[in-house]
């Protein structure tokens, strides 16, 4: 059974602070990792697909980063602002087609 | 901007009946997925569908789970005789080259079995 875990389940941060949080994932049989944001009631928003070990990406204020040696990768929103308060999902491919979750780490960010 | 589309938004239903969830994916995708989140849980998979057939379930798409490709824009899931432990958020994805390719998800349909 894969096991996604991230970190920390909740964080509260202000206005303007940057943040980042963790995502480990099995390294084994990788194919490629998923971030994603979710608003309640709305879907998921694809942030980022990495495949390659240092895979970097940017997204305006977000960033994520990869290592697949080690199994991790991190997210991190730049000046965060209050639009940004969210769940941000990872999710690992390591077979076939399915995505394996973590649990979330929720973002709220004060004005 | 395509977008993955699901209804109900909301399915309510008493256990032992049959419920039909149903996704209209972004229309030049080719493959079909749906995931499940029961509160406080993790997003689970449940099956993908590749070709007109599943390609992998898991062990929670038992028999009582079936999917269909009834045209060529609806991708639906039925529970042929729901239990309570049913009850989640059931969210549909597609997407057009396989497991390196982001998946894009529907809003969800939350289910809740009486």
């Amino acid at each position: 059974i894969l096991n996604v875990e991230q970190s920390p389940q909740s964080l509260h941060v202000q206005e303007g602070d940057s943040t980042n949080f963790t995502c480990s994932f099995p390294s084994s049989n990788f194919y490629a990792l998923h971030w994603y944001r979710w608003e309640t009631a709305k879907s998921p928003e694809a942030l980022f697909v990495m495949t390659l070990n240092g895979d970097e990406k940017k997204k305006g204020r977000i960033s994520a980063t990869l290592n697949t040696k080690e199994g991790y990768s991190y997210l991190y929103i730049k000046g965060s602002q209050p639009e940004d308060s969210a769940t941000y999902l990872c999710a690992s491919n390591n077979a076939g087609n399915m995505l394996t979750f973590g649990g979330g780490t929720r973002l709220m960010v004060k004005p | 901007e395509p977008e993955v589309t699901q209804t109900p938004s909301h399915q309510v239903t008493q256990m032992g009946q049959e419920v039909i969830l149903r996704c209209v994916p972004i229309s030049n995708h080719l493959y079909f997925y749906w995931y499940r989140q029961i509160l406080g849980q993790k997003v689970e998979f449940l099956v993908s569908f590749y070709n007109n057939e599943i390609s992998e379930k898991s062990e929670i798409f038992d028999d009582q789970f079936s999917v269909e490709r009834p045209d060529g824009s609806n991708f639906t899931l039925k529970i042929r005789s729901t239990k309570l432990e049913d009850s989640a958020m059931y969210f549909c994805a597609s997407n057009g080259a396989g497991h390196t390719d982001t998946q894009y998800f529907g809003p969800g349909t939350r289910l809740t079995v009486l």
